[in-house]
């Protein structure tokens, strides 16, 4: 199975912080990597799919960048809606794995 | 637009055979780009993806799973289920549905059951 490795874990901000969350593969997975937030309580919600393509709804301060084995996920301006767990999921092989999680917390 | 409602029993004892239901309403379901996956996530814990099922009726699974896991799709009930064999307290968490979309990713979810192996 293709290994995820995310950091930072956690990460403190604050409002109006641009932040960055890294997500490494085990192997080359093209751009078959999503990004999701979690609030506590719900369920994840899609963020940025193929890598770097915002899906309809999601505030443009919300970026994602990267190929291969390095992705990342930017957040230009941090709101308070944003203080969440961050996850990324490669979706290029089976099994599908998922990173490990990045809190973002108020510093 | 689609909804996705996940159901099921909370509580259930070791070596019991969980089933869980994905209730599907709202937009066609039955578009050839999309899929259907389960996916699990164990008290304060990460994400685990547990399986998908496509619209030809292929699934796939996670192998840690071993050979427990089955999911099928009832289309005119428009419902999804998960069944899980044998389970042990290793297998409480919060259990999502959720649709797949080709390139596009998992971009429905349901709000998730909670199932405690007690």
């Amino acid at each position: 199975a293709i290994q995820m490795t995310q950091s930072p874990s956690p990460l403190s901000a604050s409002v109006g912080d641009r932040v960055t969350i890294t997500c490494r593969t085990s192997q080359d997975i093209g751009s078959d990597l999503a990004w999701y937030q979690q609030r506590p309580g719900k369920a994840p919600k899609l963020l940025i799919y193929a890598a770097s393509r915002l899906q309809s709804g999601v505030p443009s301060r919300f970026s994602g960048s990267g190929s291969g084995t390095e992705f990342t996920l930017a957040i230009g301006s941090l709101q308070p809606e944003d203080f969440a767990t961050y996850f990324c999921l490669q979706d290029h092989n089976f099994p599908l794995t998922f990173g490990g999680g990045t809190k973002v917390d108020i510093k | 637009q689609l909804h996705l409602q996940e159901s099921g029993p909370e509580l259930m004892q070791p070596s019991e055979t969980l089933s869980l239901t994905c209730s599907l309403s709202g937009d066609s379901t039955s578009s050839s780009d999309q899929f259907w996956t389960w996916i699990r996530q164990s008290p304060g814990d990460g994400l685990e993806w547990i399986g998908n099922i496509y619209q030809s009726g292929s699934t796939y699974y996670n192998p840690s799973l071993n050979s427990r896991v089955t999911i099928s799709v009832d289309t005119s009930k428009r419902q999804v289920s998960l069944s899980l064999k044998s389970v042990t307290a290793a297998d409480t968490g919060r259990y999502y549905c959720a649709r797949g979309r080709y390139y596009f990713g998992m971009d429905v979810w349901g709000q998730g059951t909670t199932v405690i192996i007690s």
